[in-house]
């Protein structure tokens, strides 16, 4: 079992839907949670952390967390074309090395 | 907020040669930076953890002897591709955290073609 799992897609979104992203991750040990965005030969970057079981929001993007079910997932509110990119889910692990998922890749159809 | 400055951005090599990216944390420390490989259309593979004032840890199945870590700062740390090979063209990126925080910041990442 892959310590982060995502559904690599391609997911496509009709603008000004709703995209929802999944992540799960198999140590139950893990504390921090991360969702970067990755565009094309973009470095990674930082959208949403989050470190406690519930939904945490910064404007248009909500994270949930679930530890019971070690599931992690990101809400994109009012899909935008620019939020078309690779979704990588990252997890801390008990070594404090950042593990990534093998990411889903979003398209937002105008 | 944390800057990580990764330089250069591209580079092309002749297979035999050595090859060195630098990463460099602008307003922060950082005691631990981390070395990550992704080919295209696949995720980020940690290669190896770089840890100032100490050897690197390698993950398994990454040659210690080609990709040499040094971080001989608390605001530098490089990695050299040593007898490139074709094989080994792939987008190479470092991130940093700061200290007690489990925050990570990426540079902007290498891209490293070997002809």
């Amino acid at each position: 079992q892959k310590e982060v799992e995502q559904n690599s897609g391609p997911l496509s979104v009709p603008e000004g839907a709703i995209a929802s992203l999944n992540c799960t991750y198999s140590d139950r040990v893990s504390q921090s949670f991360f969702w970067y965005r990755q565009y094309s030969g973009k470095s990674p970057e930082l959208i949403m952390s989050i470190y406690s079981n519930g939904d945490k929001e910064d404007g248009r993007f909500t994270a949930q967390l679930n530890k019971a079910s070690q599931y992690v997932s990101l809400l994109i509110r009012d899909s935008q074309p620019s939020d078309s990119a690779t979704y990588l889910c990252a997890v801390n692990s008990r070594a404090q090395k950042l593990v990534f998922g093998q990411g889903t890749r979003l398209t937002i159809n105008p | 907020g944390a800057v990580v400055s990764q330089h250069p951005s591209r580079v092309i090599c002749k297979s035999g040669t050595s090859v060195k990216i630098e990463c460099r944390s602008l307003d922060f420390q950082a005691t631990t930076m981390f070395w990550y490989r992704q080919f295209p259309k696949q995720s980020l593979m940690l290669m190896a953890t770089s840890n100032e004032g100490s050897k690197a840890t390698y993950e398994q199945g990454v040659e210690k002897d080609k990709f040499l870590i040094n971080h001989a700062s608390l605001t530098l740390s490089t990695l050299t591709v040593t007898s490139a090979h074709p094989e080994d063209s792939s987008f190479y990126i470092c991130s940093a955290s700061i200290t007690g925080n489990y925050g990570y910041t990426f540079g902007s990442g290498t891209r490293l073609t070997v002809v």
